[in-house]
């Protein structure tokens, strides 16, 4: 067990849908990280959060947002949904940026 | 950008038969390479952190190693436990950048 939580672990939406992801980090970690696992792609990182503020984006779709809480927990927001984000997406948490992530259970999001 | 292979895809080797994965990089000014443990359907689970040639870091029946342009995770009397994929990563800012994965299947 990582000590990364993310809330639901299976979600089943339509396409057109938003959809909130939610990941709690580690206790005493100030980073969390999102990454998107599809079979052809691999993990791919989308956006990284410090204490609140946005540190890093990767290659995140406009229809896609993020935010991270005063408690540190974080929401991936995904809108407008299709066929093509159904993925693993998964939250990750360190310390701060440099040091090794620790990965959560993952959120499994099926669009139909 | 920098760039992460990992080879082989996939590995299937008997109990006990040890073999080395490989994960081979491009980046300008290694940050820290990283190896992960991913099951099916579960979060990748870190196991070692390198950052500088000639380092190595063992845990159980696993040990990696880096070289200045790659990193080898060599797997000793693998158990049947041992199947998974092993991601490798480097980092770049403040992101990882993944392989794409060793498929190890280990049979008894």
């Amino acid at each position: 067990d990582s000590g990364v939580t993310q809330t639901p672990k299976h979600l089943i939406t339509a396409t057109g849908q938003r959809v909130t992801l939610r990941c709690s980090p580690r206790s005493g970690d100030l980073s969390v990280y999102w990454y998107q696992q599809s079979l052809d792609q691999g993990l791919q990182f989308l956006i990284q959060y410090y204490n609140g503020e946005e540190r890093a984006k990767g290659n995140i779709l406009e229809r896609f947002s993020a935010q991270q809480f005063p408690d540190l927990h974080s929401e991936l927001n995904l809108s407008s949904l299709e066929l093509g984000d159904s993925a693993l997406y998964f939250c990750a948490s360190s310390a701060g940026g440099g040091t090794e992530q620790y990965f959560g259970p993952g959120t499994r999001l099926t669009v139909t | 950008e920098d760039q992460v292979t990992q080879s082989p895809e996939a590995l299937r080797l008997q109990e006990g038969e040890s073999s080395s994965l490989n994960c081979s990089y491009t980046v300008s000014g290694l940050r820290g390479l990283f190896w992960y443990r991913q099951d099916p359907g579960k979060g990748p689970e870190f196991l070692f952190t390198l950052y500088s040639a000639g380092e190595e870091k063992e845990k159980e029946r696993l040990k990696a190693t880096l070289t200045k342009k790659e990193s080898f995770l060599h797997i000793t009397a693998p158990k049947p436990e041992d199947s998974a994929t092993y991601l490798c990563a480097v980092q770049e800012d403040q992101k990882l950048v993944f392989g794409q994965g060793t498929r190890l299947t280990i049979n008894p």
